[in-house]
């Protein structure tokens, strides 16, 4: 199956900076890729959706100057936690489609574990 | 809006102990269902993809049947291996977005 690289897999910061995570496709071009933040013991929440050489479509609730996302090519997309603070600590999520998959499954980056001190 | 109700929330198996786990939804024209399975601390895994009432899919012990309100994942003679917390996912045909169940998490005792 495809194959979606998540970067990196824990990171721990200090509160007030910011964290940059990757998602990367290596063996299919992503056309729309997805963000998730997972909560313990509770389901993925769709963050964002983005395609690529667009802008990225937030969902409700979610604050778009905190969460950056950038989708510049059809291989890599990354998640900007701007001025982290310790409720920003969770695991997030990167899942990618492409035009040969856009019909069945996503698949799923590795998750990175987020912990704001 | 799109809703997905995942039950039991938890179950614990022997191993050997074939069990059923249930996914029902509300989705305004389906487009699929999936189920995936997730370890802790790691990304979901796909397992199957659902697209019309009737349809069924297998891989290894693990099959996924599907009815116009509920998907069903069946697990046959389960090993401890097959420990993990299951997701249910719907795709509406309208929109590319998954929208998740909050899992079964199965534990499978030797």
């Amino acid at each position: 199956g495809a194959v979606v690289s998540q970067h990196p897999s824990r990171v721990i910061c200090k509160s007030g900076t910011s964290v940059k995570i990757e998602c990367r496709s290596l063996d299919f071009q992503a056309t729309t890729m997805f963000w998730y933040r997972q909560f313990p013991k509770q389901s993925l929440m769709l963050m964002a959706t983005s395609n690529e050489g667009s802008k990225a479509t937030y969902e409700q609730g979610v604050e778009k100057d905190k969460f950056l996302i950038n989708h510049a090519s059809l291989t890599l997309s990354t998640l900007t936690v701007t001025s982290a603070h310790p409720e920003d600590s969770s695991f997030y999520i990167c899942s990618a489609t492409g035009k040969e998959t856009v019909n069945t499954e996503a698949f799923f980056g590795q998750g990175t574990r987020l912990t704001v001190v | 809006e799109d809703q997905v109700t995942q039950s039991p929330e938890a179950l614990r198996l022997q191993e050997g102990e074939s069990s059923s786990l249930n996914c029902s939804y509300t989705v305004s024209g389906l487009r699929g269902l999936f189920w995936y399975r997730q370890d802790p601390g790691k990304g979901p895994e796909f397992l199957f993809t659902l697209y019309s009432a009737g349809e069924e899919k297998e891989k290894e012990r693990l099959k996924a049947t599907l009815t116009k309100k509920e998907s069903f994942l069946h697990i046959t003679a389960p090993k401890p291996e097959d420990s993990a917390t299951y997701l249910c996912a719907v795709q509406a045909w309208d929109d590319y977005k998954l929208s998740f169940g909050a899992g079964t998490t199965v534990t499978v005792r030797a």
